[in-house]
């Protein structure tokens, strides 16, 4: 069966940070992977989504960045963070190359900013 | 990808059904009806999805009416760990999931 780990579960970050969030999968090949946010009291933010190694796509205009530097591995960065990032980051994973397929997510990162 | 229109709560007795309607009056040939929900700080958990046909898993049913332009997500026997926001999305090829406000389920003792 297929797992989706993401780390650390909360962060604490002064305004002016780098930023650094890792999401991996495990039991499958070429997934496609996600990373969302979700601000406090609003819905979730597709943020970028990535359909194999080097490959992002980005979704809304924002202070950050995703890599994607192996198959199962997904980052989310950041060279300075600002008070409107804080949030629940979530990473997500779907199988690659089916069609439409649901989207399986992690446990998320609860990201503030200080 | 289409619109969905969801009431924003409801509630139901431990041990009954809970109905949870769903209007996507938009939705195009190709787009697939898709449920999540989400827990209290934790992440949203897939639960269902369908094009056209009824379907059913170990969560829930899913009822799409013969023109698509609603659904029903139903859980037979709700407890009080279903609890949570509803999300009904539609969603075509990309898979891409455009999250709203979703309905806030709360089940009663």
């Amino acid at each position: 069966s297929q797992t989706i780990h993401q780390w650390p579960a909360t962060l604490v970050q002064p305004v002016g940070s780098p930023l650094s969030l890792e999401c991996t999968v495990e039991g499958t090949s070429n997934p496609n992977l996600y990373w969302y946010r979700q601000a406090a009291g609003r819905g979730l933010q597709l943020l970028f989504y990535s359909v194999g190694i080097g490959q992002i796509s980005s979704e809304v205009p924002q202070n950050l960045s995703a890599s994607r530097p192996q198959d199962r591995q997904f980052i989310l960065s950041s060279k300075k963070l600002l008070l409107s990032d804080s949030g629940f980051y979530l990473c997500a994973w779907s199988f690659g190359g089916v069609g439409n397929q649901p989207q399986h997510f992690g446990d998320g990162t609860r990201l503030s900013i200080l | 990808d289409a619109k969905t229109t969801q009431p924003t709560s409801m509630d139901c007795a431990e041990g009954r059904a809970a109905n949870l309607p769903c209007n996507h009056s938009t939705i195009s040939g190709n787009e697939y009806v898709y449920w999540y929900r989400q827990i209290h700080s934790q992440g949203p958990q897939y639960i269902i999805h369908g094009l056209k046909n009824n379907e059913t898993n170990e969560m829930a049913s899913l009822i799409i009416t013969e023109d698509r332009k609603s659904s029903t997500l139903i859980l037979p026997h709700a407890t009080l760990r279903d609890t949570a926001v509803y999300y009904c999305i539609v969603t075509g090829a990309n898979s891409k999931l455009t999250f709203g406000k979703g309905i806030t389920l709360s089940v009663r003792p």
